[in-house]
Formats: C-alpha cells, structure tokens, sequence
C-alpha cells in the first residue's frame, strides 16, 4: 500500500539553529511530493514540490527539500529557524491521476524556542 | 491576497441546528473542490470531491446526508453540516487544484466549527 510516514510529531529547536523535518515514502514508481504548512487554525500553504525535475527543491521562506529515490525520502529543511516558522508541517504525496489521490502525513509539530 | 476565500472562520452554534461554510475562488475557476476534516494533531481528511453542476462523490464512512455540499458555481462551493452535533465539531479546511500538477491544492483558510 502506498504511504508517507513524517517520522517526527513534534520537533523542537532554538531560533538560529537548524530545522530537519523527515519524510519518507513507500512507492511502486515516483510520485511528486509536496511540503505544506500550516500555522494554528489557517488553511495550508505550499512551501515547496517535487515533479521529477531537480532532486534539490527550493521553497518559500528558506525552506529547502531533497527528493532521495535510493533512500525514498523527501526531508525538509532550514538552514536558521526562526520564530514565525513554529507551525504544522505536512508531507503529501500524490501518486498522480485523480486529486483525490493523495496522501497526506500525520504532520510534524515545529516549535521554535527564542 | 488569498486564491481561496473560506468563511466563516469561526462558527458556534447549538446541537441540532446547520451551519454552513463556504468556500469561494478568487480571479480564477475552481471546478473542483475538496473538503477536508481535520481533528486536533491529526491530519488532513478527506470527506468529498464536489465539482462544478454535478454531485459531490463522498469519501467511504462520510453521511452524505449529514454533510451536504453544493458546488453550483465555478467560482463557489458550500459545505453544509447538517443538524450538528459535538462530535462534529472540528476544523474543516477546503482546497482545489491550482495547476496541471497533480498534488499541488490551494487551501481556504479553514473553518473551526464548535457544536455546543
């Protein structure tokens, strides 16, 4: 069965440290992947795709992700936290085909500690 | 400014009465929309697809009786939570593709419902 596992529910760093969120997939073939966030009683925001171009993905707000086929993960990271990034932050993979098929994660918790 | 306006943003009401929500496109044709529940720390789930002048298709243990949407324009769809209850409560977010690139939603900003 197809799958997306954020391995985190809850990551807590200090504000100018680095930020790892961690997602990995399960997948019969390549799927695009998405990173939303989305901060208390707001709808998501888009921070950054994968769609089989460069494996390196750059998003908003200094948000980096790195599509790995070999390990099938797609983690995300930030250099430098900062306290406006403490949010919910959800991996989605779709598998193509209708909308409806997409998978979302569990979501990972990001505190951020001045 | 937002693709997707949701509103209300917060909504209170007594058991037994309907609240409805809408979700509204902004400069652009929405012929989809999904709506999604979400409980506190979980994620995202799915209750339908409603698209433009057709029926809405219903995810499997979701009473479409009990959920009534309508998506009778492009431009807007309305989620109605039929005789609510408690356990209905919840945060209910909408979205609908933004491009050819299937995954890729914008969201409405969600709407907290409380059911006292």
């Amino acid at each position: 069965a197809q799958s997306v596992t954020q391995l985190d529910s809850h990551v807590s760093v200090s504000e100018g440290t680095p930020v790892l969120l961690r997602c990995n997939y399960s997948s019969s073939y390549s799927p695009s992947l998405f990173w939303y966030v989305q901060h208390p009683n707001k709808g998501l925001q888009l921070l950054l795709k994968y769609t089989s171009a460069a494996t390196l993905v750059k998003g908003i707000n200094g948000f980096e992700a790195e599509f790995k086929k070999s390990e099938t993960s797609f983690h995300l990271t930030k250099p430098s936290a900062h306290m406006s990034d403490a949010a919910e932050y959800f991996c989605v993979v779709s598998y193509g085909g209708s909308q409806g098929n997409l998978i979302f994660g569990k979501g990972t918790k990001l505190s951020v500690k001045p | 400014g937002a693709v997707v306006s949701q509103h209300p943003s917060w909504v209170i009401c007594k058991s037994g009465t309907s609240v409805k929500i809408e979700c509204r496109s902004l400069d652009f044709q929405a012929t989809t929309m999904f709506w999604y529940r979400q409980f506190p720390k979980q994620s995202l789930m799915l209750m339908a697809t409603s698209n433009e002048g057709s029926k809405a298709t219903y995810e499997q243990g979701v009473e479409k009786d009990k959920f009534l949407i309508n998506h009778a324009s492009l431009t807007l769809s309305t989620l109605t939570v039929t005789s609510a209850h408690p356990e209905d409560s919840s945060f209910y977010i909408c979205s609908t593709p933004g491009t050819s690139i299937a995954g890729e939603l914008f969201f409405g900003e969600g709407s907290r419902l409380t059911v006292l």
